[in-house]
């Protein structure tokens, strides 16, 4: 059965500074996909990324970042620089035959930015 | 382009109640997906819709359901409401089926059960 892990339930940072949320997976699948969604106080998931499993190119958006390795089934996200408007509840997600095609989370990493 | 939204808001009912909760797409949008997302289970799927076909269902008693309207709307009904059925319901919608392509979510109802 699929299964997604993020061990840091919560990280706590200065403003500015970088920060790494962790994200390890586990499927019997060739062919999945991984997200990651961002949770704000207000509630409202936001899509942030989504990768295929055959693509392992490492991307960046600006401020974030993603280092997906699946030798090490990790799908890592980095914030650069971060900022007080960052701090939300980021969530990892992964989907594939396995799990029926259902979506499967992570319980959450809450990232608290400290002015 | 207005977003996903979700009505009612906020909701308290008593045990063995029922209710439902409504959720209207994106314009254009054909795929609604339902989550519970609760401080013990987490977020967890309970079920897609697409074109007003129930195209997925997560692990949920039978005592959840929806549907999907022809304008892409979608209801989700919760009969014989239970305390553990306490949560936050998210709807999202897509514009392809399934839910491994980006998903756009509604604020939520807040369901409260007493």
């Amino acid at each position: 059965a699929q299964k997604v892990t993020q061990a840091q339930t919560e990280i706590s940072v200065v403003e500015k500074e970088d920060v790494t949320l962790d994200c390890v997976y586990e499927t019997r699948d060739t062919t999945y996909y991984l997200f990651w969604y961002k949770q704000p106080p207000s509630g409202e998931l936001v899509f942030l990324i989504r990768r295929n499993s055959f693509d392992e190119q490492n991307e960046i958006s600006g401020r974030y970042s993603w280092n997906f390795q699946k030798s090490t089934s990790s799908f890592n996200f980095t914030i650069t620089a971060s900022q007080v408007v960052d701090s939300a509840v980021y969530f990892c997600a992964l989907s594939g035959r396995d799990s029926n095609y259902q979506l499967i989370w992570g319980a959450g990493t809450k990232l608290i930015i400290k002015p | 382009k207005a977003g996903v939204t979700q009505t009612p808001r906020y909701l308290i009912k008593t045990r063995g109640q029922q209710v439902t909760l409504s959720c209207s797409p994106i314009s254009g949008h054909r795929s609604v997906s339902w989550y519970q997302q609760t401080p013990g289970q987490g977020l967890q799927f309970l079920f897609e819709y697409f074109s007003e076909t129930q195209r997925n269902k997560g692990n949920f008693p039978g005592r959840f359901s929806g549907r999907q309207f022809s304008n892409s709307r979608s209801e989700m009904n919760v009969s014989t409401l239970e305390l553990g059925d306490s949560a936050l319901y998210l709807c999202a919608s897509s514009s392809m089926a399934g839910v491994t392509y980006e998903q756009y979510f509604g604020p939520g109802t807040r369901l409260t059960v007493t």
